[in-house]
């Protein structure tokens, strides 16, 4: 079965400093992978997907995401944070473009003036 | 471009009513898809449909059944609503041809 483990509950960066949020999914054939962002009480905002092709996965708002198959990890990144950042973010699995996905628990991220 | 619509937005019923949740896909997609957010939590997959029929479904109560229509659109029929069901209603969409996926912002269901 297919599950994804986002071991960070909670992150706090500081404005301007890099970000990295962890992503570990478990699927036995190649996942189709997504990062999602959801600001308190909204919907959810698909930042980046991963369904072949090049491994680096670039996304709107400057996030990007590497997938690892060595490392079950699709973790995400950006370079700068800014303070509209701050929400939550989704890691999630599939097994194909269009079956019903796996969230991970989520990863709270906070932005430190 | 058009997105996933849903209403009603915000929803408010009494403990043991009937609430009905409705769900326009992206025109030209072909499966709908149900998921619950309560809060705090992940959001959990309900129930899909491919081409107006069930096609999965997850942990969805049997106080709750949902369809598609000719026209594509869904409904999430919930009954005898309890406190716990309370929680944000999320209706996606995707093509099977092309990969899209796509979520609605959600109707709150609020049981009182």
């Amino acid at each position: 079965a297919q599950s994804v483990t986002q071991p960070d509950i909670h992150i706090t960066v500081s404005e301007g400093a890099s970000l990295e949020l962890r992503c570990n999914y478990s699927y036995g054939a190649t996942p189709y992978l997504f990062w999602y962002v959801q600001s308190p009480g909204q919907g959810l905002q698909l930042l980046l997907k991963y369904f072949s092709g090049d491994t680096l996965v670039q996304g709107i708002k400057g996030f990007e995401a590497e997938f690892k198959r060595s490392q079950s990890s699709f973790n995400l990144r950006k370079p700068s944070v800014h303070w509209s950042d701050a929400a939550e973010y989704f890691c999630a699995v599939g097994y194909s473009s269009a079956s019903k996905i796996i969230f991970g628990s989520g990863t709270r991220l906070s932005i430190r003036p | 471009a058009a997105g996933v619509i849903q209403s009603p937005r915000h929803l408010i019923k009494e403990k043991r009513e009937t609430a009905t949740l409705k769900c326009y896909p992206i025109p030209r997609h072909d499966t709908v898809y149900w998921y619950q957010q309560g809060p705090g939590q992940d959001p959990q997959f309900l129930i899909s449909f491919y081409e107006k029929m069930q096609s999965d479904k997850g942990s969805i109560p049997d106080r709750f059944s949902a369809q598609q229509f000719s026209d594509y659109h869904s409904e999430l029929n919930m009954s005898s609503l309890e406190l716990g069901d309370s929680a944000l209603y999320f209706c996606a969409s995707s093509n099977t041809g092309f990969g899209g996926y796509t979520f609605g912002s959600g109707t709150r269901l609020t049981v009182v």
